[in-house]
């Protein structure tokens, strides 16, 4: 069976620290990865996802980033976080086929203070 | 610009009694549809979905509901038990678009016993 596995589970960060979140799935090959946001009280918003190696596809204009060294291996990161990149961080991911559903990871939250 | 919307940001039901999760969307590219159920501080969890050459699923007590030409999705739960307490999110993709879902903002469902 396949399992998603991301930490770690809370983070607190000051303002203009580095950021490194990881993600890293088991059991199946060559998957969809993503990342999401959650802000606080709001839904899911889709910040980066990658359909291969190396092939990251950026959603929403910010100071973060994402990296896919590996198969099933996906990072997010940020040189200097800000206030407003607090919130809870989702990894997520799917099989290449269509009508295929998202499985999420437990998240993280990040507190930048 | 929210695509997918959902406005009912909570509802409480009595236990036993049917749950009804609504969903609306703008997107008439979207083909797949599926519903998540999330816990505090936990990932979301895939329910169930639907592909649009369908206008129903059902897998134990939920079922889903699709109305294109309405631009509208719900979820059924019957009988709701406390257990289905949780925040509810719909989700939507369409084809070559990397898999990837887009989210309504979520409802959260209390069951009362």
């Amino acid at each position: 069976s396949q399992t998603i596995h991301q930490w770690p589970a809370t983070l607190v960060q000051p303002v203009g620290s580095p950021l490194s979140l990881e993600c890293t799935v088991e059991g199946t090959s060559n998957p969809n990865l993503y990342w999401y946001r959650q802000a606080a009280g709001r839904g899911l918003q889709l910040l980066f996802y990658s359909v291969g190696i190396g092939q990251i596809s950026s959603e929403v204009p910010q100071n973060l980033s994402a990296s896919r060294p590996q198969d099933r291996q996906f990072i997010l990161s940020s040189k200097k976080l800000l206030l407003s990149d607090s919130g809870f961080y989702l990894c997520a991911w799917k099989r290449v086929a269509n009508n295929s559903p998202l499985h999420f990871g437990n998240g993280t939250r990040l507190t930048v203070t | 610009d929210q695509q997918v919307k959902q406005n009912s940001p909570s509802l409480s039901v009595q236990e036993g009694r049917i749950s009804i999760l609504n969903c609306d969307y703008t997107n008439s590219m979207f083909d797949y549809f599926l519903w998540y159920k999330k816990y505090p501080a936990e990932g979301p969890t895939f329910l169930i979905s639907i592909s649009s050459i369908k206008d129903k699923n059902e897998d134990g007590r939920f079922t889903v509901f699709l109305n294109k030409s309405a631009k509208h999705l719900s979820l059924h739960i019957v009988p709701s038990q406390p257990g289905d307490s949780a925040v509810y999110f719909c989700a939507a993709s369409a084809h070559n678009q990397g898999g990837k879902l887009i989210f309504g903002q979520g409802t959260e469902l209390s069951v009362k016993p």
